[in-house]
């Protein structure tokens, strides 16, 4: 079982709905979260950190951490074609070393 | 802003021979983490360096070995290439702060093994 776990995917939304990613990790002592977004063949580009409980925004986008639940997700309002990409999970253990989910293949559709 | 820098871009080489990939972090980033990421899979990470001294240490195979320099650029050295090393390889960069060190990827270097 890896140590972060996304759905897969592939997750397809409407122009202008919300989607909604999903991250599940194993280690409580899990310290930063990260969302990335990678499009084929590019590096991935960081969207969101979240260190604290609750709810985190930034533009269109919004970062939840729930520790408790071991859960971090991400909300993407009035998504765009734009927005299509691989979004990946990662999670810091000690504010260094930071292990990936295999990452949700999102679609937004005009 | 100033970005990571990696060279090559690409990278083809036969099996059995060695490859160096380069990474230049962003300035005043002191921290500088390797990944490689096959076809359809996510980032694993190699091994980082914090201040020229290496901080922690993944998947590496033992063919590899890598170094932070005084400047604090990185080079990955990769030895006896194997078909299975085809991918593309990404430095990332970090100001080291007691948290979160958020990372910022350079645009890789994808390299071919023949």
């Amino acid at each position: 079982q890896k140590e972060v776990e996304q759905n897969s995917g592939p997750l397809s939304v409407p122009e202008g709905a919300i989607a909604s990613l999903n991250c599940t990790y194993s280690d409580r002592g899990s310290q930063s979260f990260f969302w990335y977004r990678q499009y084929s063949g590019k590096s991935p580009e960081l969207i969101m950190f979240i260190y604290s409980n609750g709810d985190k925004e930034d533009g269109r986008f919004t970062a939840q951490l729930n520790k408790a639940s071991q859960y971090v997700s991400l909300l993407i309002r009035d998504s765009q074609p734009s927005d299509s990409a691989t979004y990946l999970c990662a999670v810091s253990y000690n504010n260094n070393d930071m292990r990936f989910g295999a990452g949700t293949r999102l679609t937004v559709k005009p | 802003a100033a970005g990571v820098i990696q060279s090559p871009r690409h990278l083809i080489k036969e099996k059995r021979e060695t490859a160096t990939l380069k990474c230049y972090p962003i300035p005043r980033h002191d921290t500088v983490y390797w990944y490689q990421q096959g076809p359809g899979q996510d980032p694993q990470f190699l091994i980082s360096f914090y201040e020229k001294m290496q901080s922690d240490k993944g998947s590496i195979p033992d063919r590899f070995s890598a170094q932070q320099f005084s400047d604090y650029h990185s080079e990955l050295n990769m030895s006896s290439l194997e078909l299975g090393d085809s991918a593309l390889y990404f430095c990332a960069s970090s100001k080291r702060a007691p948290t979160p060190a958020e990372q910022y990827f350079g645009p890789g270097t994808r390299l071919t093994v023949t």
